[in-house]
């Protein structure tokens, strides 16, 4: 199946700086999303982006899906962006449409 | 509804027991998927519906575990002869579309059931 590997595994931030979280996948996708858990393990969608660059406020996000990556960028971190940050991909075939998840990578921002 | 519901949000049973979990998809949407996260893991795949049928069921880990959909809508996910390595919290999620075509839609998530075997 579809490999999704996110990197780094665990970062920490002080408050006010920015960042930049990497998932890379082994397959063409038709979906993309990237995913806040929270400390209450609620998962909040940040970006449905299979392609192309999306903005939400502090937050954005680059796909090149020729190149098989996507980057989600946070400026002016806070810590209430504290948590875990999953990438999920869905392969580009009509026969299987889970959504494959990354490990995950664990932010802390500290005040 | 709203959003994806699901039912209960914590569950204590103890070893050996049956237990059955309900997710309520978004309305309108037709696939609907159950995960499950260990303490401190990533989310482990386990069935996606269709509509009402099970096109990938290559996650359930055993033959203890089950799941069906009924008119498109409510799903519900039973493990038979619960065992501690079953602890773990189950996630629903629900898309709009979701194979076949090929197109890939947004999925959203239910704020999960805790499930605990003493």
């Amino acid at each position: 199946g579809i490999q999704v590997e996110q990197s780094p595994p665990d970062l920490i931030l002080q408050e006010g700086a920015n960042s930049t979280l990497r998932c890379n996948f082994s397959d063409s996708v038709n979906n993309l999303q990237w995913f806040h858990q929270n400390p209450w393990g609620q998962l909040i969608n940040l970006f449905y982006i299979p392609s192309g660059t999306k903005q939400n406020g502090r937050l954005s996000a680059t796909t090149v899906a020729t190149e098989r990556y996507s980057l989600l960028y946070i400026s002016s971190s806070q810590t209430t962006d504290s948590g875990v940050y999953f990438c999920a991909v869905r392969r580009n075939t009509g026969a299987n449409s889970k959504l494959t998840f990354g490990k995950g990578i664990t932010l802390s921002v500290r005040p | 509804g709203a959003g994806v519901s699901q039912s209960p949000s914590n569950k204590v049973t103890e070893k050996g027991k049956d237990v059955e979990l309900r997710c309520d998809p978004i309305s309108g949407h037709t696939a609907l998927y159950w995960y499950r996260q260990s303490l401190g893991q990533g989310l482990e795949f386990l069935i996606y519906f269709q509509g009402n049928s099970a096109p990938d069921k290559s996650g359930l880990p055993s033959d203890r575990f089950s799941a069906e959909r009924t008119g498109g809508s409510v799903s519900t996910l039973t493990i038979q002869r619960t065992q501690q390595e079953d602890s773990a919290v189950y996630l629903c999620a629900s898309s709009s579309l979701g194979g076949g075509s090929g197109m890939g839609t947004e999925a959203f998530f239910g704020q999960g059931t805790r499930l605990t075997v003493v």
